[in-house]
């Protein structure tokens, strides 16, 4: 069975920072990542989708990292600002038996202090 | 402005009522979803529809009951409902269905905040 852990689960750092988030897979027979942001009362907002074949993707102050053989991904936010702070949110499509289906971390709430 | 739009944002129900949620995209999508997010859990697929016709249902209860009357349109319809059941339930799309669609990205609306009573 599929599960998807994010660490840490909270994260409070000062504006201007560089800072990464964890994410890890058991199975490690993806389809593809994807990292997600959730603001408050909000639904989500696909950031990064990474496919299986991919190592990294990048996108503006963003860059994911996936390495499928040690089940792992990182999300790395260059310069935060108070405006990043969010829930973050890490899913994978399975490879085998593929029926879209995302499975989900639990996220790690960021918070970007002024 | 996601394109994922649901309705209503919040609603309060009692245990006996029945109420559905709505789901609308105008993305020009063929897959929708349903997802339940509660407190301190990791979001749960519910449902999954391919061209109207439902693909995946990940062992939810019958008190929930989905409905796509087209590729643009989902629905929940809900009937005695039981306090656990209170959660964020958030429809997304994409515009394939996997295998071949396994790399578009799935869009999300706001969600609906229910809470049973």
């Amino acid at each position: 069975k599929q599960e998807v852990t994010q660490i840490p689960a909270a994260l409070s750092v000062p504006e201007g920072e560089n800072l990464v988030l964890n994410c890890s897979f058991t199975d490690s027979a993806i389809y593809n990542l994807q990292w997600f942001r959730q603001d408050p009362g909000k639904g989500l907002t696909s950031l990064l989708l990474i496919q299986s074949s991919q190592r990294e993707q990048t996108s503006g102050r963003l860059n994911a990292s996936l390495d499928k053989s040690s089940g792992r991904s990182t999300l790395y936010i260059a310069a935060s600002q108070p405006g990043d702070s969010a829930t973050y949110l890490c899913a994978v499509i399975k490879g085998s038996g593929n029926t879209g289906k995302l499975i989900f971390g639990q996220g790690t709430t960021l918070q970007v202090k002024p | 402005e996601t394109g994922v739009t649901q309705t209503p944002r919040h609603l309060v129900m009692g245990m006996t009522n029945k109420k559905s949620l709505k789901c609308e995209q105008h993305l020009g999508h063929n897959a929708m979803y349903w997802y339940k997010q509660s407190a301190k859990k990791p979001l749960e697929l519910m449902f999954v529809y391919n061209f109207k016709e439902q693909t995946e249902n990940n062992s939810v209860p019958s008190r929930f009951s989905p409905e796509c009357p087209n590729s643009s349109h989902l629905f929940l319809h809900l009937h005695t409902l039981q306090p656990e059941d209170s959660a964020l339930y958030l429809c997304a799309s994409s515009k394939k269905f996997p295998p071949e669609g396994g790399n578009q990205p799935q869009h999300f609306g706001d969600g609906t905040r229910l809470s049973i009573l």
